[in-house]
């Protein structure tokens, strides 16, 4: 089984600053790897896929990059929307597994 | 619009049996891949059971292999957990989720979760 390991836990960011968060992967996952956004008492959303590909309707402030074992996910701005918990996902074999989240907190 | 909306979960006792179902609608249901994920309380996702299109390729986390079996009825556009012999650290909240991307394990449609709690 693939670990999926994620830094930080939080990040404390100050609205309109960047964010940047890592997840690294045990072994190679090529681009296989997806990131989601959760906010309290919701459910997951889908933002990024193929490491990189925006899924629809999530705006461009949101970007990720990395293959291999290693990912970052970055909010170019963050606005007050988007404090809230980000997943990473890979789904090169089976099983998939997440990593154990980076919440996103005001600063 | 799409939507998937669980049902069935609630509290159970420990070696106790629940059936949790997800009503699909807003989209081609038996076009999809399904599966169900987990999050126990203050704790991360946990990707549990995946159902193919057919119904006839399913696969299922090592830890609940063999207790839990998912089904999916494409003429009622529903999919099932049926969660047998049941334990405490299956306490989560129960997520139904459409495999969207093709070819991909993404998911791109998360129901609002059914909560299944393993108590005495």
């Amino acid at each position: 089984e693939i670990v999926m390991t994620q830094s930080p836990a939080t990040l404390s960011v100050s609205p309109g600053e960047r964010a940047t968060l890592s997840c690294r992967a045990s072994q190679s996952i090529d681009s296989n790897l997806a990131w989601y956004q959760q906010k309290p008492g919701q459910a997951p959303r889908l933002l990024i896929y193929g490491a990189s590909t925006r899924a629809t309707g999530i705006p461009a402030r949101f970007s990720g990059s990395g293959s291999g074992t290693e990912f970052t996910l970055t909010i170019s701005s963050l606005q007050s929307e988007d404090f809230a918990v980000y997943y990473c996902q890979h789904y090169n074999n089976w099983p998939v597994t997440f990593g154990g989240g980076t919440k996103v907190e005001i600063k | 619009e799409v939507q998937l909306v669980e049902s069935g979960g609630g509290l159970v006792q420990p070696g106790g049996s629940l059936r949790l179902s997800c009503a699909a609608s807003g989209f081609t249901f038996s076009n999809y891949w399904m599966h169900w994920v987990r999050q126990a309380p203050g704790k991360g996702l946990v990707w549990v059971s995946r159902i193919n299109i057919a119904g006839s390729d399913t696969g299922y986390a090592d830890s609940v292999k063999g207790r839990f079996t998912i089904s999916r009825d494409n003429a009622k556009n529903t999919v099932y957990l049926q969660m047998n012999s049941l334990r405490p650290e299956d306490t989560a909240v129960y997520f139904c989720v459409r495999d969207g991307i093709v070819g991909l394990t993404v998911f791109d449609y998360w129901g609002q979760g059914t909560l299944v709690t393993v108590s005495s």
